[in-house]
């Protein structure tokens, strides 16, 4: 069975730090991994994806998540946060692509 | 010209009553998803159809019946609201069943008072 770790649900950044959000997961078979972002009142946006091959995913917005396997990992990060991230961030995983589980979220806040 | 539409966007209904959900997408796509939010943010899928045809059914109460007339639409029935039934429902559709993206709905907020 699938399961997706997401440590902290809430994280604050000053506008201009690094952003680190983190994901853990369980899987018995090579897995699909996602990150998705929900702005207020809004339904959820795929920001990038890991499938196959290289482990460092570029995705919008300058975020990028490193598919660590020795780690069952698979962390969001931005070197420089701005205010229009502050957003939920659920991390999510799938074994066959079908079944997607989802992480509780993470909210980031951005300081000013 | 919104991808993927849910009607309505609020919903608020009396416990015991019958209410429906209904979603379009517009993508051309061949899957389509149901999720339930719960108010801890927690996002669980309920169903999944591909072409028409169910492929995923997680465990959820019999009192809710997804219907699909066309690989456009994925409609939620659901019967006999109960409390725990409050949450934020969205829909989803992807390319195909697999590593697609899913492109999300904007959220049905269902209150059960």
């Amino acid at each position: 069975a699938q399961s997706v770790t997401q440590l902290g649900s809430h994280v604050s950044v000053s506008e201009g730090a690094l952003v680190l959000l983190r994901c853990n997961y369980s899987s018995s078979v090579p897995p699909y991994l996602f990150w998705y972002v929900q702005y207020p009142n809004q339904g959820l946006q795929l920001l990038l994806k890991y499938t196959t091959g290289a482990t460092l995913v570029k995705g919008i917005n300058g975020f990028e998540a490193e598919f660590k396997k020795s780690e069952t990992s698979f962390h969001l990060t931005k070197p420089s946060a701005h205010m229009s991230d502050a957003a939920e961030y659920f991390c999510a995983v799938s074994d066959d692509g079908n079944q997607f589980y989802f992480g509780t979220g993470t909210s980031l806040t951005v300081i000013p | 010209d919104t991808a993927v539409s849910q009607t309505p966007k609020y919903l608020v209904t009396q416990m015991g009553n019958d209410k429906s959900i209904k979603c379009e997408q517009n993508l051309g796509h061949d899957t389509m998803y149901w999720y339930k939010q719960d108010s801890k943010k927690f996002l669980k899928i309920m169903f999944s159809y591909n072409n028409k045809e169910l492929i995923i059914n997680e465990t959820v109460p019999n009192r809710f019946s997804p219907k699909s007339p066309d690989k456009a639409h994925l409609n939620l029935h659901i019967n006999s609201l109960e409390l725990g039934d409050s949450a934020v429902y969205f829909c989803a559709s992807s390319q195909s069943a697999g590593t697609n993206e899913q492109f999300f709905g904007p959220g049905t907020r269902l209150t059960v008072l």
